[in-house]
Formats: structure tokens, C-alpha cells, sequence
């Protein structure tokens, strides 16, 4: 099973700051199936990321995703108000389909 | 746009069983994969379970492999979740999400969840 470790585990940041969010794995996998979701309070997770770098439909461009191998990022340039939230990796090349633990996003 | 529709979370005592359901509104049912996601409480995602387009090919977390079926009804879009010998570590709330595109797990639509409890 392809572990995968988020770091930080909570970043306090004010509205208008860069995120930078790191997804490590326990082992090499295609870059082609990394994703990021973000999920607010009492809501189901959103989609953002796809194939390590591709916005999923409706994402706006502030949202970016890099990386490969076994180290992947996603970085928010200017945070909105709205993108407070917990966000999760996830890899889906082997099964079973193994999400990271999570980074919280909050207001500093 | 795709919805899914979750129900069939209840209270149920460890060792028994629970049948989960998820209606979609589309009109290509058939045309997409479907996966059972779960939260414990204050905890983060689990993968479940997985069911292809035809129903042909599922897959299991090893958590759940031998006392869960996943399976689905194309003419009714739906897919259920049937979970037999319901542990304490089942607690938890159960999402049924749409697959992103054919032969990938990623998860582009999400219903809004249905909570399991087992508990005595």
C-alpha cells in the first residue's frame, strides 16, 4: 500500500497569501495519477486537481499542482476567503486508492 | 451536470448489516465508474470500494474485502453498498463518488454523504 504524508499539517495564513501544500509517498508512482481535493466543514470533497498538475473543471487558475516520483505539491498564489478549508492528496495508480492525512488551511 | 443522492446510513449494533444506496441523475449511468468513500468522524478519506461502468470489475479495500458488495443497477442509476459483519471501525460517513473518466480512480462528483453508525 503507497502511503502518503502531508505537510504541513496546518498552515495559518491570511487572505491574499501563497499556500504551498507538500504530498510525499512511501513509494514511486506515475505522476498521471496524483489528485488534490479540498473539503470545507460538513461538505462532501471537491475535485481540484488531476494528474498531479490539471485543473478539474470549474477550478479557478489560482490553484496549481506540481511534482512527480515520490513529491508533489499544490500551491494557491492568492488566498480567497473561500479556500480556508482542509485539503487531501490522493493516488490512484495502485489499489488500494490511498488518500494522504490531510493539511488544514486555516486563517491566521 | 452529474448528482448523486446517497441513503441507508442508520444506527446498527456490530455484527450487523446495513444496505447503502446512490441514486445519480445522469442520463449515461452506465457509461461511468462508481466508488464508495468513507470519513470516520473527524478523520480523513478511505477509499472503499469501486464498481466499473458495466458492473463487470469491483474492488475492495482490504479493510472491508469479504463482508462488503458493491454492486449497481444501470436501468435505476443507482449503486449500492451492502455491508455485512458491521464493525465499530465502520462508523463512519459513506460517499458514493463518480469516477473522473474510464479506468481511472479519481473522483470528479460527490454525493453529500450518508453516516453508518455501529454502535451497541
Amino acid at each position: 500500500e503507497i502511503v502518503l504524508t502531508q505537510s504541513p499539517g496546518t498552515l495559518s495564513l491570511s487572505p491574499g497569501e501563497r499556500a504551498t501544500l507538500t504530498c510525499r509517498a512511501s513509494q514511486i508512482f506515475s505522476s498521471s495519477y496524483l489528485a488534490w481535493y479540498q473539503q470545507k466543514p460538513g461538505q462532501a470533497p471537491r475535485l481540484l486537481i488531476y494528474g498531479a498538475s490539471n485543473r478539474a473543471t470549474g477550478i479557478p487558475d489560482r490553484f496549481s499542482g506540481s511534482g512527480s516520483g515520490t513529491d508533489f505539491t499544490l500551491t494557491i498564489s492568492r488566498l480567497e476567503p473561500e479556500d480556508f478549508a482542509v485539503y487531501y492528496c490522493q493516488q490512484y495508480d495502485y489499489s488500494p486508492f490511498t488518500f494522504g492525512p490531510g493539511t488544514k488551511v486555516e486563517i491566521k | 451536470e452529474v448528482q448523486l443522492v446517497e441513503s441507508g446510513g442508520d444506527l446498527v449494533q456490530p455484527g450487523g448489516s446495513l444496505r447503502l444506496s446512490c441514486a445519480a441523475s445522469v442520463s449515461t449511468f452506465s457509461d461511468y465508474s462508481m466508488n464508495w468513500v468513507r470519513q470516520a468522524p473527524g478523520k480523513g478519506l478511505e477509499w472503499v470500494s469501486y464498481i466499473s461502468g458495466s458492473g463487470a470489475t469491483v474492488y475492495y479495500a482490504d479493510s472491508v474485502k469479504g463482508r462488503f458488495t458493491i454492486s449497481r443497477d444501470n436501468v435505476k442509476n443507482a449503486v449500492y453498498l451492502q455491508m455485512n459483519s458491521l464493525r465499530d471501525e465502520d462508523t463512519a460517513v459513506y460517499y458514493c463518488a463518480k469516477g473522473r473518466s474510464s479506468g481511472r480512480f479519481d473522483f470528479d462528483c460527490w454525493g453529500q454523504g450518508t453516516l453508518v453508525t455501529v454502535s451497541s
